[in-house]
């Protein structure tokens, strides 16, 4: 078990600027979630995958925002067009389906939009 | 909709003192209940969970949580505190009910721990 992993850990980019960061989740796992933390606040749920299926997205996942799994593995999170408000930490986490389902956090990827 | 309170922003105790950390949820079902820790920087890292039974739950480090349904709280607390133990701690509540998974969170308390 090697945990959950997210890259980049850093990212800066200009306003304007598209990005992507890429998370790969415990090996077992079928699901993945992709959570958004601004300073100061815990995270907001973003969206989910059950294996390659995106199941739910929150209203804060406006359409400049776009997130695969495409073979029910590793999973991608895609902002276009980044504005200064997108400056966050970006977690992903992932679980194993059950009755006690319990999400394992990654790293995180910072994102600074100049 | 669910929610978390966290009410206290940020706590300071003296290394060795005990600690208990507040955590009020607002679910209209049997809430499944967590506690996360983060260090700065760094991702969350997963205390103790509730899904059913005891309500008095163990987790890492130490620590352990109640669970009363009566106050819609679930506490944390550590007996004796260690300088590492400084961190931003969040509560989250998970409704686990036909295909929602999402966890919603409190809005975190810091500690700080004084030598």
């Amino acid at each position: 078990d090697t945990g959950v992993s997210q890259n980049p850990r850093h990212k800066i980019t200009k306003r304007g600027q598209n990005v992507t960061f890429r998370c790969d989740p415990i090996s077992e796992h079928n699901r993945l979630y992709w959570y958004r933390q601004t300073l100061g606040q815990g995270p907001e749920f973003l969206t989910y995958f059950q294996n390659e299926a995106q199941l739910e997205k929150s209203r804060l996942l406006s359409d400049r925002f776009s997130a695969e799994r495409p073979k029910g593995s590793f999973s991608t999170l895609e902002i276009q067009r980044t504005e200064q408000g997108d400056s966050a930490m970006y977690l992903c986490a992932s679980s194993l389906d059950g009755p006690t389902d319990t999400q394992y956090f990654g790293p995180g990827t910072r994102l600074t939009v100049l | 909709a669910q929610s978390v309170t966290q009410p206290d922003i940020h706590i300071t105790v003296s290394e060795g003192a005990s600690l208990e950390l507040r955590c009020n949820y607002s679910y209209g079902a049997t809430p499944y209940l967590f506690w996360y820790v983060q260090s700065p920087g760094q991702g969350l890292q997963l205390l103790l969970k509730y899904f059913s039974g005891d309500t008095l739950v163990q987790g890492i480090k130490g620590f352990e949580a109640e669970f009363k349904r009566s106050q819609s709280s679930f506490n944390l607390r550590k007996p004796s505190v260690h300088w590492s133990d400084a961190a931003e701690y969040f509560c989250a509540v998970g409704p686990y009910s036909g295909s929602a998974r999402q966890l919603t969170f409190g809005s975190g308390t810091q500690l700080t721990v004084l030598p």
